[in-house]
């Protein structure tokens, strides 16, 4: 079962803009994550935030969690083309049994 | 190798054939999992072992599939009787796992995937 539901499900903007992608969940969490997907490729871990952290940056990234409204947000400042991927953002429990659960996703293009 | 290490790469199987499919993680990691990711979702979660042992099987879809990792190491996923819905990407991903009780999980980190398609 899909924890998260992303929005938008795609973004198409230009080089240079910000990106802003927004993962809801349902439950409570110990930590939430955003991964990243190029085309037929396997997931890269981007960043992971705590649910006793508001905000977290790492580069070009910025991450958002509010647990009072099961949300977070991530933020890609001056796109490139290359940043064009999927989005996933995933939620951990740990007394869930110590899986990830993963949302649906947004497929971003950032046109050059 | 560096990496998380999935074989095949690619699988095309008839309806009703047994299929294995192989994950090599990360040396030092404890933790394995295995997901399922068809086109334009997200990875949906099907096991995850701690050690040799499955610490949770719950998003094994029925009594066709099966994983083990008799060594702590290698995992193999196994599916039987295949069906033409069994087709998809199969994900493994490695890490050092959720660790001591009351601490978070750390990053994932995923191999290429084997994509499974049956006809």
């Amino acid at each position: 079962s899909q924890q998260g539901e992303e929005d938008p499900q795609a973004l198409s903007i230009q080089e240079g803009e910000n990106a802003t992608m927004n993962c809801s969940y349902k439950t409570s969490i110990n930590n939430l994550q955003w991964y990243r997907q190029n085309s037929g490729r396997g997931l890269v871990h981007l960043i992971l935030i705590r649910s006793n952290e508001r905000e977290k940056h790492s580069g070009r990234l910025r991450v958002t969690l509010d647990t009072s409204k099961k949300s977070s947000s991530l933020l890609i400042t001056a796109s490139r083309a290359a940043d064009t991927a999927s989005y996933f953002c995933a939620t951990f429990l740990y007394n869930q049994g110590g899986k990830l659960i993963f949302g649906q996703g947004t497929e971003l293009s950032v046109k050059p | 190798g560096a990496g998380v290490s999935q074989t095949p790469s690619n699988k095309v199987t008839e309806k009703g054939k047994y299929v294995e499919l192989r994950c090599d993680p990360i040396s030092g990691h404890t933790a394995l999992y295995w997901y399922r990711q068809s086109l334009g979702q997200g990875p949906e979660f099907l096991i995850y072992f701690q050690g040799t042992g499955a610490a949770d099987d719950s998003g094994l879809p029925n009594d066709r599939f099966f994983a083990v990792r008799p060594e702590g190491s290698v995992s193999t996923l196994k599916i039987q009787r295949t069906e033409r819905g069994d087709s998809a990407v199969y994900l493994c991903a490695s890490s050092f796992g959720p660790g001591l009780a009351g601490s978070s999980a750390g990053e994932l980190f995923f191999g290429e995937g084997s994509r499974l398609t049956v006809l």
